[in-house]
Formats: structure tokens, C-alpha cells, sequence
């Protein structure tokens, strides 16, 4: 079975290093979504992507992150510099959108800790 | 806007009884729906999906929900749970030509021995 691959499963850093998250949607998606995952807020959408361009990154805090898609088989989400409060599980879910009643699929996530 | 609520955010069901997680949406537009399940440590994992057609909607792990429009619900069931379902349940809209897919903030189901 195709899947979303994320990379690294786990970071565990200080505050105020860069962190680099890696996502490679499947092939053949050309929709590409970050989401945030926390105890207290659930899921949030951060960010997509659709063939490429951003098209909405209003769930995601613009001074310290950035979300790109230097090409079709990688995403990336940076957080530069991180705080304690970032720390969260962050998925990558790509889809297709040339059908509308397409689901979403999920990578396994990035478990972040921010010390 | 389109929302999806989902009623109690923790269910516990003993093994072998049948399992209900309800969940009610609120769309302008015919939706499609979905219910995804998250094991520990695991990213969203689609059970099942409506988009048109036959209401009542089978997916994996033998669980099904029915598509009700008259109730904006469309809530899941199992017939008998199995430990193995243990996990969290997440019930999700969308509308045809959204991107997006909007979901709920999800039931943790607790399966008791």
C-alpha cells in the first residue's frame, strides 16, 4: 500500500534550535496538509498545499513557521526558533483532489519535543 | 461553515457489547463524510467514507455507519467490540471541490475486559 512517509519520527531538541520536519506525500497527490496535534487542541490545520502552492496557512504561527513544497514528493515544516509550546505531534496528510470524495491519507507523524 | 460535532469525548464499552460513536455534522451542501480511527503513536487511519449512494457505509474491522440526512448524523457502530478497538475515533466533513476536510475532536473509545 502506498503511504505518506514522515521523517524524523521522533526530535527531541532545545529551545531556540531549528527544527525541520520532512514529509513525502504519495505519488499522485497533489494535495499536501500539516496538521498540529495536541493534548489540549486536538487537530489544528496548519497548512496545505495543492500542486505545489500554499493556498492556506492561516492555523499556523507565520513568525516562527514556514511550510514549503520544494518539489512534488517532498513537504517540509520548519520552526525556527522553537519553543516549549510547539511541542506537539505534527502529521502530514496528502490527498487527491482532481475527485472530490477523496479522504485524506496520514503519515505516522513527527513527535516533538521542545525542552 | 461546516462543522462536525461529536458527542461524549471518551466512550467505554465492555468486550463483546456493541459499540456507538455519534457524530453530527452541519454542511450547506450535500457532504461527504468520513470516520478515521488513531491507534497510539499512529497517524489517522480511514475506516470508512459516504459519498453517494447507499446510506449505510461498511468499513474495516467490521464497522459501519449510516448516512442520515434528516438527523445531520452519521454515526458509527460495531456490533461487538474487540480490544484491539481500542483507540481514538475521529468523524470528518468535507464538501466537493474543498480541499480541506473538517474534522471533530474526536472520541477515545475504551474497550472494559
Amino acid at each position: 500500500d502506498a503511504r505518506v512517509t514522515q521523517t524524523p519520527r521522533h526530535k527531541v531538541t532545545e529551545m531556540g534550535q531549528e527544527v525541520t520536519m520532512r514529509c513525502q506525500p504519495i505519488l499522485g497527490h497533489n494535495t499536501v496538509f500539516w496538521y498540529r496535534q495536541t493534548m489540549m487542541q486536538g487537530l489544528e490545520l496548519l497548512a496545505y498545499f495543492r500542486n505545489r502552492a500554499p493556498l492556506d496557512d492561516s492555523g499556523m504561527p507565520k513568525d516562527r513557521f514556514s511550510a514549503e513544497m520544494p518539489d512534488a514528493t517532498l513537504a517540509t515544516l520548519k520552526i525556527q526558533p522553537s519553543e516549549p509550546r510547539d511541542s506537539a505531534v505534527y502529521f502530514c496528510a496528502s490527498g487527491a483532489a482532481q475527485t472530490g470524495n477523496q479522504p485524506q491519507h496520514f503519515g505516522d507523524g513527527t513527535r516533538l519535543s521542545i525542552l | 461553515a461546516q462543522s462536525v460535532t461529536q458527542l461524549g469525548s471518551h466512550v467505554s464499552v465492555s468486550e463483546g457489547a456493541l459499540v456507538l460513536l455519534r457524530c453530527n455534522y452541519s454542511s450547506s451542501v450535500p457532504p461527504y463524510l468520513f470516520w478515521y480511527v488513531q491507534y497510539p503513536n499512529q497517524g489517522l487511519q480511514l475506516l470508512l467514507k459516504y459519498t453517494t449512494g447507499a446510506t449505510l457505509v461498511k468499513g474495516i474491522n467490521g464497522f459501519e455507519a449510516e448516512f442520515k440526512k434528516s438527523e445531520t448524523s452519521f454515526h458509527l457502530t460495531k456490533p461487538s467490540a474487540h480490544m484491539s478497538d481500542a483507540a481514538e475515533y475521529f468523524c470528518a466533513v468535507k464538501k466537493n471541490r474543498d480541499d480541506k476536510i473538517i474534522f471533530g475532536k474526536g472520541t477515545r473509545l475504551h474497550i472494559l475486559p
